[in-house]
């Protein structure tokens, strides 16, 4: 099973800043397997990001997902206040696991 | 708007099988080449993959519950079942539907079920 790891566990920022959320894995994921997730309280996850860095349908361009074999980086430009969530990576392309979560808090 | 709903028993005693039931609305299970899944998530363990079923009826499980789990579909229904037998407080969680498109178009779950919590307990 391909284990991922996130971090930080916790980012504190503020609205307009830039956000960097990192997803290591045990081992080599295929670029197109690799996908980002936001969640708030009481909802179900929302897909942002597929195949590393294609944006989902509406998701708004400052999102962007980057990276290859076993680093993989979620980044926002500049945070909006509704995008203070829980962020989760998954991988798809040896049955599907999900990392732990980095949670977006603000400063 | 393509659109999943998750409906079963919301308390199930240990030792009993799990049954729940995602219908699909805005779309025909029978007519595109999706996978349909259930995914959980609990506190201890975070998001976690059951297994996912084509309309053709093949399904794939978590190796980690596979002897567990049964994933089914009905096309005249609309709808896919899951049945997770064996359960013990561990299983509490909330369960969600989504469509999975990982393998037929390296989407993922782009569409979600609200989710519905489930308790095990006697």
């Amino acid at each position: 099973e391909i284990v991922l790891t996130q971090s930080p566990g916790t980012l504190s920022l503020s609205p307009g800043e830039r956000a960097t959320l990192s997803c290591r894995a045990s081992q080599s994921v295929s670029s197109s397997y690799l996908a980002w997730y936001q969640q708030k309280p009481g909802q179900a996850p929302r897909l942002l990001i597929y195949g590393t860095s294609n944006r989902a349908t509406a998701i708004p361009d400052r999102f962007s997902g980057s990276g290859s074999g076993t680093d993989f980086t979620l980044t926002i430009s500049r945070l909006e206040p509704e995008d203070f969530a829980v962020y989760y990576c998954q991988q798809y392309g040896s049955s599907y696991t999900f990392g732990q979560g980095t949670k977006l808090e603000i400063k | 708007q393509l659109q999943l709903q998750e409906s079963g028993p919301g308390l199930v005693k240990p030792s009993e099988t799990l049954s729940l039931t995602c219908t699909v609305s805005g779309d025909s299970i029978s007519s595109t080449n999706y996978y349909w899944a259930w995914i959980r998530q609990s506190p201890g363990k975070g998001l976690e993959w059951l297994g996912s079923i084509h309309n053709s009826g093949s399904p794939l499980y978590n190796p980690s519950l596979n002897s567990r789990v049964t994933i089914s579909v009905d096309t005249s229904k609309n709808h896919f079942s899951l049945k997770l037998s064996s359960v013990t407080a561990a299983d509490t969680a909330v369960y969600y539907c989504a469509r999975d498109g990982g393998l037929v178009a390296t989407v993922p779950f782009d569409y979600w079920g609200q989710g519905t919590l489930v308790s095990v307990s006697s």
